[in-house]
Formats: C-alpha cells, sequence, structure tokens
C-alpha cells in the first residue's frame, strides 16, 4: 500500500522568508501528486498537482513543487512567504484504488 | 464555477437526533465524496459515490447514511451518533472517479454531538 509522509509537523518561518515543506511517498508504478492547503476553519484548497510531465510545477499562490522519482519526493516551496499563508498543508498521493492517500499536514507558521 | 456548496455550516446535535448534511456542485462532476476530519489531523474518506451509484464505503457506521438524489447532490443522514462523531465533514467532487483529476472541496460542517 502507498503512504505518504510529511516530515515535519510545524514549520515556522519568518515573513517574506523562503520555505519548504517536505514530502515523500512510498513507490509505485504511477504516481500522482497533490499538495492541498487548508487554512483554519476552511475546506481544502488544491494548491498543485503532479500528474505527468515537467517535475517542476507550478500552483496557486506563488508555490511550487518538484517531482523526484528518484528520492520519491514531492517538495512545496514558496520564495518569500505572507502571513496570509499561515495553514496546515497536506501532501497526497492517489493509490492503485483511485482514492487520496493523505500526509499528517504540516502547519506553516508565519513569524513578523 | 469551481464550488462546491455545504449546508449547515455548523450543526449541534444530541444523540437522539437525525439530521442531515448536504453537499451541492455544479460542475458536472460525476464523482462525489464525504470526508470526516478531525482537529488536526488529514481528512478520512467515509464514500464514494461515482454515476451516483455508492462505489466506496470505508467500513463506516451504519449511523452515517449517504443518499445521491442526483449527480449534483449528495446527502449524509446522521442518526444516533456519538460524541466521538464530533468532527468536520467535507464534502468534495472530482470530474470522474477513476482519472487522476482533483478533488474539489467544500467548507466543511462543523458537527458536535452532545
Amino acid at each position: 500500500a502507498q503512504s505518504v509522509t510529511q516530515l515535519d509537523s510545524q514549520v515556522p518561518v519568518f515573513e517574506e522568508a523562503p520555505v519548504e515543506l517536505r514530502c515523500n511517498y512510498s513507490s509505485s508504478v504511477s504516481v500522482y501528486l497533490f499538495w492541498y492547503v487548508q487554512y483554519p476553519n476552511q475546506g481544502l484548497q488544491l494548491l498543485l498537482k503532479y500528474l505527468s510531465g515537467s517535475t517542476l510545477v507550478k500552483g496557486i499562490n506563488g508555490f511550487e513543487a518538484e517531482f523526484n522519482k528518484s528520492q520519491t519526493s514531492f517538495h512545496l516551496r514558496k520564495p518569500s512567504v505572507h502571513i496570509s499563508d499561515t495553514a496546515e498543508y497536506f501532501c497526497a498521493v492517489r493509490d492503485s484504488n483511485y482514492q487520496l492517500i493523505w500526509g499528517a499536514g504540516t502547519k506553516l507558521i508565519i513569524k513578523p | 464555477d469551481t464550488e462546491v456548496t455545504q449546508t449547515p455550516k455548523h450543526l449541534v446535535m444530541g444523540m437522539t437526533n437525525k439530521k442531515s448534511l448536504k453537499c451541492e456542485q455544479h460542475m458536472g462532476h460525476r464523482a462525489m465524496y464525504w470526508y470526516k476530519q478531525k482537529a488536526k489531523k488529514p481528512p478520512e474518506l467515509m464514500f464514494v459515490y461515482s454515476y451516483e451509484k455508492l462505489s466506496i464505503n470505508e467500513s463506516v457506521p451504519s449511523r452515517f447514511s449517504p443518499e445521491c438524489p442526483n449527480s449534483s447532490l449528495l446527502n449524509l443522514h446522521l442518526h444516533a451518533l456519538q460524541p466521538e462523531d464530533s468532527a468536520l465533514y467535507l464534502c468534495a467532487s472530482s470530474q470522474d472517479f477513476q482519472r487522476p483529476y482533483e478533488q474539489y472541496f467544500g467548507p466543511g460542517t462543523r458537527l458536535t454531538v452532545t
């Protein structure tokens, strides 16, 4: 069975600094990867997805992620964060039963 | 329009009550999902409807009863819930269940069982 590991439960970072949220997945033949964001008291919103093609994926709100097959990683990055980026970030992989397998989530804390 | 709507936003119910959660999408999506999310945890899949037929039931207790009246609507009927069922209930939809399309989530219904 596939699995997703988000190595950091919380990541504090100063405003306007760069950030990387880490995600590793268990290997599979076909990999479809997603990053979702959940702002406080809201539902989940898709940030970006990797289905095939270019390994560098750009998403909304200035986020991007790189699919690295050899390291089985899909880390999320942003060059300069804002207070409004404070949220929970979930990495997910689609498994062979068409369902999403979720990581435990990483809380991004922006310090002024 | 990429919106999934859910009503009500908040619901407080006693253990003997019967209530329903409602979800609606007008994107023409043929797959709809119910998730349960506890605080500080990822969503847990409960049910999946594909082309208005129940495709997945993740061993959910019978006190939760899903219904898909048409391709745009999804209901979750609640009866005799327990306090541990208190959670955020999220509805989602996607273009097709079997293809790797992204899921669009609603804002959720925050349920408290007293």
